[in-house]
C-alpha cells in the first residue's frame, strides 16, 4: 500500500505570500492528484499529473517521479485560498483506486 | 449541469437501522466512487464502479453494499448501521481515471 505524507500539516501565511505544500509517496505511481477542500466541506479536484508541471491561474503543481515527490505552489496567496489541500496517488495498472494524504490546512490572513 | 448530487445532506440513524445514500452524476462519466472521511484520516475508498454493471471493493467495504443502478446513479447502502459508520460520505465520478468530481457530501451520525 502506498503511503502518502504531506507537509506541513498546518500552514499560516499572510496575504500575498508564496505558498508551498509538499507531498511524498513511498511506491511508484502512475498519477498524482491535488484536491482542495473548502471550509464548508466541498472537494474540488485541482490537478492530475504524471510528470513535469501544470499551472492553472495562481496554482502550480510539480512532480518529480524519481524522488517520489510533488509540490503545490500558490502565488500571491489570498484569504480565499484558505482550505485543506489534499494529495492523492494512483498506482499503475487499470486500478482506479486513489490513496489520499491527510491534507494540509492552509490559512491565509489578510 | 448539476455535476454530482448526493442525498440526503444530513442523516441521524440509530444503531441497527438501515439507509441508502443516493448519488447521481450528469457528466456521462463511466467511473463512480464512494468515500468516507473521518477526522485525522485521509479520504478512504469504500467501493467503486469502473463502469456500468461493475463494482469493486475499496479499502473499507465492510458494512456497506453498493448498486450501480445505471450509468448515472451509484447508491451506497448501510444494512445495519453502527456508530463506527459515523462519518462524512462523498460520492465522486470521473471519466476513466482522470480528474474526479465530488458531490457535496452526506453527514451521517449513528447513535
Amino acid at each position: 500500500k502506498n503511503e502518502v505524507e504531506q507537509s506541513p500539516q498546518n500552514l499560516t501565511a499572510q496575504e500575498g505570500e508564496f505558498i508551498t505544500i509538499n507531498c511524498s509517496y513511498s511506491v511508484g505511481i502512475s498519477a498524482l492528484h491535488w484536491l482542495q477542500q473548502h471550509p464548508g466541506g466541498g472537494i474540488v479536484s485541482l490537478f492530475m499529473l504524471s510528470s513535469g508541471k501544470k499551472k492553472h491561474g495562481r496554482l502550480i503543481a510539480t512532480i518529480n517521479i524519481q524522488e517520489k515527490h510533488s509540490s503545490l505552489h500558490i502565488t500571491a496567496s489570498h484569504p480565499r485560498d484558505s482550505a485543506v489541500y489534499i494529495c492523492a496517488v494512483k498506482g499503475g495498472g487499470s486500478n482506479y483506486k486513489l490513496t489520499f494524504g491527510k491534507g494540509t490546512l492552509l490559512t491565509v490572513n489578510p | 449541469n448539476a455535476g454530482v448530487t448526493q442525498t440526503p445532506k444530513f442523516q441521524v440513524l440509530k444503531t441497527g437501522q438501515s439507509m441508502t445514500l443516493q448519488c447521481a452524476q450528469d457528466m456521462n462519466h463511466n467511473s463512480m466512487y464512494w468515500y468516507r472521511q473521518d477526522p485525522g484520516m485521509g479520504l478512504r475508498l469504500i467501493y467503486y464502479s469502473a463502469s456500468e454493471g461493475t463494482t469493486d471493493k475499496g479499502e473499507v467495504p465492510n458494512g456497506y453494499n453498493v448498486s450501480r443502478l445505471n450509468k448515472r446513479e451509484f447508491s451506497l447502502r448501510l444494512e445495519s448501521a453502527a456508530p463506527s459508520q459515523t462519518s462524512v460520505y462523498f460520492c465522486a465520478s470521473s471519466e476513466q481515471d482522470y480528474l474526479q468530481y465530488f458531490g457535496p457530501g452526506t453527514r451521517l451520525l449513528v447513535l
